[in-house]
C-alpha cells in the first residue's frame, strides 16, 4: 500500500524567503504525485503534479516540485515567499490501478513572517 | 458547474440522527471520490465511483457508512446513527476520467455531532 511522509507538521519562513516542504513517498510502482494546498475554510488547490517525463515540474503560484526517484522524494519549492503563501500544505499520492483515490500525507502548516 | 458543489457547507446534528451529504461534481467527470478530513487522522479515502458504480468503497469506516452516485452526476453520502467521532469535514472531488489526472475538490461539508 502507498504511503505519504511530509516530516514537517508546521514551518515558519519569512516573507521572500524561499521554501522547500519535504514529501517522501512509499509505492510500489511509478507513482503519480501532486501537491495540494488548502486555505482555511477551504477546500483543496491543485498547485502541480508529476505523472512521467521532465522530473522538475512547475505549478501555480510560483511553485515547483522535483521528482527523485532514488530518494522517493517529491519536494516542493518556491525562490520567494509571499504572505499569502501562509496555508496547509498536502502532499499525495495517486493509485495506478482502480481509479486514481489518492493517498494524502499529513500536512505541513506554513506561517509566513511579514 | 465550473466547480464542485458541495451541500451543506455546515451540518450540525444530533447524535444518533442521520445525514446526507452531497455532491454535485463538475459536468462531464466521469470520476467523482469521497475524502474524510478530521483533526488526528488527517485526509482519508472513503469511496470512488465511476459513473454509477463503485469499484472502491474500501475506506468507508463501518456500514453506518454509505454512498450512491445517479446518473452519473450527484452523488451522497449517508451516516446513520452518526456519532461524536464522526465529525469532521467531507470533502468530495471529481476527475475528468479514472487513471492519472488531476482531481478538482469541493469546499467541503463540515459536520458536527452533539
Amino acid at each position: 500500500a502507498q504511503s505519504v511522509t511530509q516530516p514537517d507538521i508546521h514551518i515558519t519562513v519569512s516573507e521572500g524567503a524561499s521554501l522547500e516542504l519535504r514529501c517522501n513517498y512509499s509505492y510500489g510502482a511509478t507513482p503519480y504525485l501532486f501537491w495540494y494546498v488548502q486555505s482555511p475554510g477551504q477546500g483543496l488547490q491543485l498547485l502541480l503534479k508529476y505523472f512521467s517525463g521532465d522530473t522538475l515540474v512547475q505549478g501555480i503560484k510560483g511553485f515547483e516540485a522535483e521528482f527523485k526517484r532514488s530518494q522517493s522524494s517529491f519536494n516542493l519549492r518556491k525562490p520567494s515567499v509571499h504572505w499569502s503563501d501562509a496555508a496547509e500544505y498536502f502532499c499525495a499520492v495517486g493509485a495506478t490501478g482502480g481509479g486514481n483515490k489518492l493517498t494524502f500525507g499529513t500536512g505541513t502548516q506554513l506561517k509566513v513572517e511579514l | 458547474g465550473a466547480g464542485v458543489s458541495q451541500s451543506p457547507s455546515n451540518k450540525v446534528t444530533e447524535k444518533g440522527k442521520d445525514v446526507e451529504l452531497r455532491c454535485d461534481p463538475i459536468s462531464g467527470h466521469t470520476a467523482l471520490y469521497w475524502y474524510r478530513q478530521s483533526l488526528g487522522q488527517g485526509l482519508e479515502f472513503l469511496i470512488y465511483f465511476q459513473g454509477n458504480s463503485a469499484p472502491d468503497k474500501s475506506g468507508l469506516p463501518s456500514d453506518r457508512f454509505s454512498a450512491e452516485r445517479t446518473g452519473g452526476s450527484v452523488s451522497t453520502l449517508t451516516i446513520q446513527r452518526t456519532q461524536q467521532e464522526d465529525s469532521a469535514v467531507y470533502l468530495c472531488a471529481s476527475s475528468l476520467r479514472q487513471g492519472p489526472t488531476e482531481a478538482f475538490f469541493g469546499q467541503g461539508t463540515r459536520l458536527t455531532v452533539v
